[in-house]
Order: structure tokens, then C-alpha cells, then sequence
């Protein structure tokens, strides 16, 4: 069956540094992937999309790799904020562009 | 970018009642819509695709009985609980796309239910 595997133990990072997020997926050929920030209690807001043909995405400080050989996908926060504090999940999806399958997500904390 | 909102944000229930969460799509029209499950610390799990003017598509092991999707129009999709139970209990999220692939799905703020 199809899995993704996010870290489940919180990401702890001071301040100004890069954070990075790892997705891991097996039994599963996704045509894209798209990364979501979650704050408690909300629903997600989407951040950035890449495609199985692409092997890198940035927007602001935000980089997401994709390496469908090794099916994972890298997501970097640089010079992070307290306010980056959240729960980002990954998701896949098929070529459809329409179900999405999403990963159980890690916690960011970010201290000043 | 497109808003979709959800309502209620909360809502506390007897058990054996029904409740209606609705989610519309603010500023765009949304032939598809998503309706997924959340337990704390957990994945969203896809429970039902709801198409405006057919049937619902559930995923393998939900209730369609119930769980009852109604997507009357191109803007509006509901998701009624029904004879609900302490099991029920959680939060309860809806999305949609827009037409242009390169951005992801848009989601509502998401209702957490709680079955007393």
C-alpha cells in the first residue's frame, strides 16, 4: 500500500537557521508533490507544488527537491522565523491532479 | 488567492443527532470538492470526493450512509453527519481546486466536532 513518511519527532531550530523537512514515499508514482503548512486547529495552506519532472522549486525562502529515484522530497526554510512554528505536511498526487495523499507532517518549532 | 470557507469552526453534538458542515468556495466556481478526516497529531485522510450534480465518491471503509455529501451547486458542498457517535468526534476539513495545476488545493478552516 502506498506510504509517506514524515518525521514525526518535532524539528527544533533556533532562529536564522535552515530548516529542513524530508518526505519519504514508497509504492506510490506521483505525478507532483505539493508541501502545506498547517497551524493548530486550522486547515492547511498550500506552499509550494513540484512536479516528477522537476528537481527544485523555490519561492522566497522556501526550496522543495524532488528525487523521484530516491522518492523523497527535501523542504528548506531558510533564516527561519518563530512565526515558520508549524506542522508541514506533504502530499502527492496523481496526474489527474485531483485526490491527494498527504504524509502525517513534522512540527517545526523555531525559538528566537 | 481563492478562499474557501468552512462552517461551523466547532460544534458540540448529543449523540443520535445529525450535523451539517458546510464549505463553499468564495470566489471560484468548484466542480470537485474534498471532504477528509483529521485525528490529533495524524494525516488527513480523504474520505469522499463530492461532484457537483452526481453522487459522491467514498473512500474504501467510510460510511456513505453515514456520511452524506450533497454538492448542489458549483460553489457549495456539504457534508452531514448523521446519528452521530462519541467515535465521530473530530476535525473535519474540506477543499477544492481551481482550474490552474500549478497551484495546490485550497482548504477550509476546518470543523472539529465533538460528540458528547
Amino acid at each position: 500500500s502506498q506510504k509517506i513518511e514524515q518525521n514525526s519527532e518535532a524539528l527544533n531550530i533556533q532562529e536564522g537557521k535552515t530548516a529542513t523537512l524530508t518526505c519519504n514515499y514508497t509504492n506510490y508514482s506521483p505525478a507532483y508533490l505539493q508541501w502545506y503548512r498547517q497551524d493548530p486547529g486550522r486547515g492547511p495552506v498550500f506552499l509550494l507544488l513540484i512536479r516528477e519532472n522537476e528537481k527544485e522549486k523555490r519561492k522566497e525562502r522556501l526550496k522543495v527537491t524532488f528525487d523521484t529515484t530516491l522518492k523523497q522530497s527535501l523542504f528548506h526554510i531558510t533564516a527561519s522565523q518563530p512565526a515558520d512554528s508549524a506542522t508541514y505536511l506533504c502530499a502527492l498526487g496523481d496526474t489527474g491532479f485531483q485526490k491527494l495523499v498527504f504524509g502525517t507532517g513534522t512540527r517545526l518549532l523555531v525559538s528566537p | 488567492g481563492a478562499v474557501v470557507s468552512q462552517h461551523p469552526s466547532r460544534v458540540i453534538c448529543k449523540s443520535g443527532t445529525s450535523v451539517k458542515i458546510e464549505c463553499r468556495s468564495l470566489d471560484f466556481q468548484a466542480t470537485t470538492m474534498f471532504w477528509y478526516r483529521q485525528f490529533p497529531k495524524k494525516s488527513l485522510m480523504l474520505m469522499a470526493t463530492s461532484n457537483e450534480g452526481s453522487k459522491a465518491t467514498y473512500e474504501q471503509g467510510v460510511e456513505k450512509d453515514k456520511f452524506l455529501i450533497n454538492h448542489a451547486s458549483l460553489t457549495l458542498s456539504t457534508l452531514t453527519v448523521t446519528s452521530a457517535h462519541p467515535e465521530d468526534s473530530s476535525f473535519y476539513i474540506c477543499s477544492a481546486r481551481v482550474s490552474d495545476r500549478a497551484v495546490g488545493a485550497f482548504f477550509g478552516q476546518g470543523t472539529r466536532l465533538t460528540v458528547v
